[in-house]
This record gives C-alpha cells, structure tokens and sequence, in this order.
C-alpha cells in the first residue's frame, strides 16, 4: 500500500528553539492528517490533526502546515521544551476508508 | 486520557503456544484496530473492527486473528505464536468520520 515516509529521522533542537518536523505522503485522496506524539514506553498521543480544506492550524504551541500541492505536512513546536523530546508520527487517511496510514517517525532530541 | 487499557502490559511465552491479548475500551467508540510497531518499520495495522462482529484484515494479518463480542472488547489471538511476532502491539479505538484514534499504552510480547 501507499506509505508515509521511508526512514526513521532524528532531529536535535535546542531548548527554547522552534521544532519544524516534515513529512512527505502520496495518497492524493488523503483528506484528514493528525500527528502524534509518542514518548518512550507509552502509546501515541494525539496532538492534533488537520483536515484537506485547510492549510493551517494551530494548537497551543504547535502548528500543522498542509501543502496539498506536493503533498507535504509539517508540525512546528514553538519555543521547544525538554518534555518535547520523543518520537512524531504523522498520519494520513481518506474519507471512504477506514484505515489510517502512519508514516515511521521522527525522533525529536532537545538539548538543555 | 481515552479509557483504553490493554491486557497483559507484558508477556513472555514460547514458541508454539497461543496468546491472547486483551484491549478493553470505555468509550464507546465504533472502531477498534490493533498495531504492531517494530523499529524501522512504525505502525503497522493487524486487524480492526468497525462494530460488534464485524472485522477486517490489516496489512499484517497472517497468524493473527481477532474477536469482538461486545463494543468495548477487541481481543487479538496469535494461535501459535512465533518468534517474529515479537513486538509491541498497540490497541487503538475511534469515532466513524474524520477523527483521529486513541492509542493504549502497549503491550511488549516476548516470543523465546
């Protein structure tokens, strides 16, 4: 089936930067994305997620960028915490069908 | 947090023997879908349920199999288990519609 990303990037920011992790998917239906969050030992966690006839939206200190033009998606953290540090997913799913598609993460690493 | 919780948190067995896993959920959400997640290759979907009785095949679904019998239980079955079924296996439950899923905390399932 279609997927979402190839390989597992890291990204290393420091505490009280802003955090832009990117992401790539081919299911031109694709019309709801969410991006999740998952610390170690533990399940995702939902951030938040975006639908197709938006561009932007933002949450308390991130923001999800839609370009359905070349079917990119971005979160951006805002003013990166250590508590921020784990591994994001994003995910894509089309209205007529029931699965969601998750692509294989980044790992986020925030220096003090 | 969804009230998902997932039975054992952790299991050691052997070759050959059956396991099951247990996802019991609070919410009274349709849909219901079980993971695995190994490094380098994210989630992957086993098995999921969009209501009481009705299920359907993930994209690694061979050996696994799955029941619902009442809307808060979704209990996936390895009926012999192997040692490439070695992972962490991660229940997720949802709304019909554009909403995203609500992730257990897990469950490490060792095959020796």
């Amino acid at each position: 089936g279609e997927s979402v990303g190839l390989h597992l990037p890291t990204l290393s920011v420091q505490e009280g930067d802003n955090s832009i992790i990117n992401c790539a998917y081919s299911n031109s239906a694709s019309d709801y994305f969410i991006w999740y969050k998952q610390e170690s030992g533990k399940g995702p966690q939902f951030i938040i997620d975006i639908r197709s006839n938006m561009d932007k939206r933002q949450g308390q200190r991130v923001t999800v960028l839609l370009n359905k033009t070349v079917k990119h998606l971005s979160l951006q953290i805002a003013a990166t915490q250590p508590g921020d540090s784990a591994v994001y997913f994003c995910a894509e799913k089309a209205t007529s069908y029931d699965k969601v598609i998750f692509g294989p993460g980044t790992s986020l690493s925030v220096i003090p | 947090d969804a009230g998902i919780t997932q039975s054992p948190r952790h299991k050691v067995t052997e070759t050959g023997t059956p396991v099951t896993l247990r996802c019991h959920q609070t919410e009274n959400h349709r849909y219901m879908y079980w993971y695995r997640q190994d490094p380098g290759h994210g989630l992957r979907l086993i098995h999921y349920s969009y209501g009481v009785k009705d299920t359907d095949k993930g994209e690694v679904s061979d050996g696994y199999s799955v029941s619902r019998s009442k809307t808060e239980d979704f209990l996936l079955t390895l009926e012999s288990a192997t040692s490439s079924q070695t992972s962490v296996y991660f229940c997720a439950i949802s709304e019909v519609g554009l909403q995203p899923q609500h992730f257990g905390d897990g469950t490490r399932l060792s095959i020796l």
